[in-house]
């Protein structure tokens, strides 16, 4: 049973470009979440979505970032117009739909975006 | 806005010793999940907790739920080398959300 998958793994954008980080959960999970983690600081909750719907956008800065989930296909975090400050580690989390293990997320490796 | 605030931020310690870490909040959470990243990696779980009180144990390692399910800790019996590593607790509030402490960075000296 493969885990959550990101890619890419590494990203390099120039300020001003988009950047586009995909994750496909875990087989039978339909929920994903996406958070940020800032050198020195811990994870930070940005979106959670589910097929088609987004659930809470509570994280997501107001501009520039955007997150989907389609009914086919992998979740897409898309961050237009990138500055130095979008430098991080993103990761994707995803969870069973129901059970009483609903609650625990399995995370991805991650994608490293560093813009220049 | 909910915190966790995981103790001791660093901790070196000799292979072979015991330790204990500890992660509290002023609120209370459904559940409360452990996790371990290495670097350039993502979290790995190691447990989740879901009722006050609770005591899991996953080899070496011991984890604790507080009764009011707003702490835990984390005691590992004669460390190795091999448990290195940032140590995260979260726990889950509103849309199974996860609150992350910063992280217990852990080095274990062969």
């Amino acid at each position: 049973n493969a885990g959550v998958m990101q890619n890419p793994r590494h990203l390099v954008r120039r300020r001003g470009q988009e950047a586009r980080l995909r994750c496909s959960p875990m087989k039978g999970h339909s929920h994903v979440y996406w958070y940020r983690q800032l050198p020195e600081e811990g994870l930070k909750f940005m979106v959670y979505l589910q097929k088609e719907n987004i659930i809470d956008e509570s994280g997501m800065p107001k501009e520039r970032f955007s997150a989907e989930f389609p009914k086919e296909g992998p979740s897409i975090l898309r961050i237009q117009q990138v500055v130095r400050g979008d430098s991080a580690a993103y990761f994707c989390a995803s969870s069973p739909s129901t059970g009483s293990l609903q609650e625990t997320q399995y995370f991805g490796p991650g994608t490293r975006l560093l813009v220049l | 806005t909910q915190l966790l605030e995981q103790s001791p931020q660093f901790l070196s310690i000799q292979e072979g010793e015991n330790l204990t870490v500890y992660c509290n909040s002023s609120s209370v959470f459904s559940s409360l999940q452990w996790y371990r990243q290495e670097p350039g990696e993502g979290p790995v779980l190691l447990v989740t907790v879901v009722t006050g009180g609770e005591v899991k144990k996953l080899k070496r390692l011991t984890f604790q739920f507080g009764d009011a399910r707003k702490d835990s800790s984390l005691h590992i019996t004669a460390a190795q080398p091999g448990d290195t590593g940032l140590y995260l607790c979260a726990g889950t509030g509103a849309n199974s959300k996860l609150t992350f402490g910063k992280g217990i960075t852990l080095s274990v000296r062969p």
